[in-house]
């Protein structure tokens, strides 16, 4: 069975500008997480998703958002970057809302200019 | 909100047993869980506790004690392959999957 994906893996852009990250989940999950991670604030959430809802969401400014599809693929976009927006973007599965067990995928990483 | 607390860094000897403390002030505690993260890796799922207690898995246990709001990870028969940030996360009543994770524990394994 194929693991929770993340593209692109690698990403470079500059200020100002937007990105979207893309996740594919576990076949079958149906709850999709997103999380940055930086060296100084470690893992932070941002956002969950389950059957094209945004169930929960951390606290972030409205410059992050998100969605998630009918196949339970999911997106985040970032608009506006900024340099502190360089990080790790990880993205996590899960069968269900709740569900004890989320496998997370090798992440995105983002650098802002 | 939640304050999650673990030591920023740890070294132990291989063979050795190490164990990872973590403390947490939550307004609606609805379980904790323990990841292993590998330098360049993403996190992989150690352990999940939600009942006071300790709970084993092969080398790996993990402990809760929900009224003093603490957790450990206790890990025996150190391996070298043991080297890894270790995270903790807590899931609070009514927040879904969402979890708060600690900002890591980083153990060095040694020779």
């Amino acid at each position: 069975k194929a693991g929770v994906t993340q593209t692109p893996r690698y990403l470079i852009k500059t200020r100002g500008q937007q990105v979207t990250l893309s996740c594919s989940p576990i076949s079958g999950h149906r709850s999709v997480s997103w999380y940055q991670q930086t060296p100084g604030q470690g893992l932070q959430f941002l956002f969950e998703y389950f059957s094209e809802t945004q169930r929960n969401k951390g606290n972030f400014p409205g410059r992050f958002s998100g969605r998630q599809f009918s196949n339970s693929r999911s997106e985040m976009n970032v608009s506006t970057l900024e340099l502190g927006d360089s990080a790790l973007y990880l993205c996590a599965s899960s069968l269900q809302i709740s569900y004890n067990e989320q496998f997370f995928g090798p992440g995105t990483r983002l650098t802002v200019l | 909100g939640q304050n999650i607390d673990q030591p920023t860094e740890m070294t132990a000897t291989e063979g050795a047993i190490v164990q990872i403390n973590c403390t947490y002030q939550t307004s609606g505690f609805n379980g904790l869980f323990w990841y292993q993260q590998h330098a360049g890796e993403a996190p992989t799922f150690l352990s999940y506790n939600v009942l006071d207690g300790l709970e084993e898995k092969g080398r790996f246990s993990s402990f809760l004690s929900r009224s003093k709001g603490y957790s450990y990870l206790l890990l025996k028969e150190l391996q070298m392959k043991d080297s890894a940030s270790y995270l903790c996360a807590v899931r609070e009543g009514n927040s879904g999957y969402a979890l708060n994770f600690g900002k890591g524990t980083s153990l060095l394994v040694t020779p």
